[in-house]
């Protein structure tokens, strides 16, 4: 089993759509959890961190289920910029090897 | 602002020659790391390091050297090419473990 596990997509959604992605981690000794957006052919960027209380950041919205060891990261009213890769990272912390990467999510967006 | 850079951008390479990738970050960060990706394998760990005079194997090193001299630069080295090393190699910082890591814009690398 993946350390990190995503659905690769693609998740084709229309400007507008809400489009929710999951992410399990098969480590429950994780403390750390990210998105980072990656565009295509570029670096992978920080979206955001995801607390425990869950968090919002303008459209999107991370949640953490400790119990079930999942991360999701919902996207509201889409835009056609948000068209890219979503990556779900893990850490334990205290432990620098473990930054562990998600395969990714990948979005398209269309008129 | 330059953050993390990396050198070279690109580089193509024939079996069995070596080469070094540089990077270089100016945010003061203690931890510094390397990172192949590779369509559907997502990014692995090479190598990594916890401050200057540290290394650590992450979780694909073989084939890999690295060394961190200086605080901010983390030298990835190919002692000898094989095509399997054909990726495209991201370093990153962070100030500590837990914390946002900052990538570099990566080396698109091809070994013939």
């Amino acid at each position: 089993r993946k350390e990190v596990e995503q659905d690769p997509g693609p998740f084709n959604v229309p400007e507008g759509a809400t489009v929710a992605f999951n992410c399990t981690y098969s480590n429950s000794a994780s403390q750390s959890f990210f998105w980072y957006r990656q565009d295509c052919r570029k670096e992978p960027k920080l979206l955001m961190s995801v607390y425990s209380s869950g968090n919002e950041d303008g459209r999107f919205t991370a949640q953490l289920n400790r119990a079930s060891q999942y991360i999701s990261l919902l996207i509201r009213d889409s835009k056609l910029s948000d068209s890219a890769t979503y990556l779900c990272v893990v850490s334990l912390t205290g432990t620098a090897s473990k930054l562990t990467f998600g395969t990714g999510t990948r979005l398209q967006v269309t008129l | 602002n330059a953050g993390v850079t990396q050198t070279p951008k690109f580089r193509v390479l024939k079996t069995g020659q070596s080469m070094t990738l540089l990077c270089a970050q100016d945010m003061n960060h203690e931890y510094m790391y390397w990172y192949r990706q590779d369509p559907g394998m997502g990014l692995r760990l090479i190598h990594y390091s916890v401050g200057e005079g540290t290394t650590a194997k992450g979780e694909v090193p073989d084939g890999y050297n690295v060394s961190r001299l200086k605080k901010q630069n983390f030298l990835l080295g190919l002692e000898s090419a094989a095509p399997s090393q054909t990726s495209v190699y991201f370093c990153a910082s962070s100030y500590q473990v837990g914390t946002e890591a900052f990538f570099g814009q990566g080396t698109r690398l091809t070994v013939v």
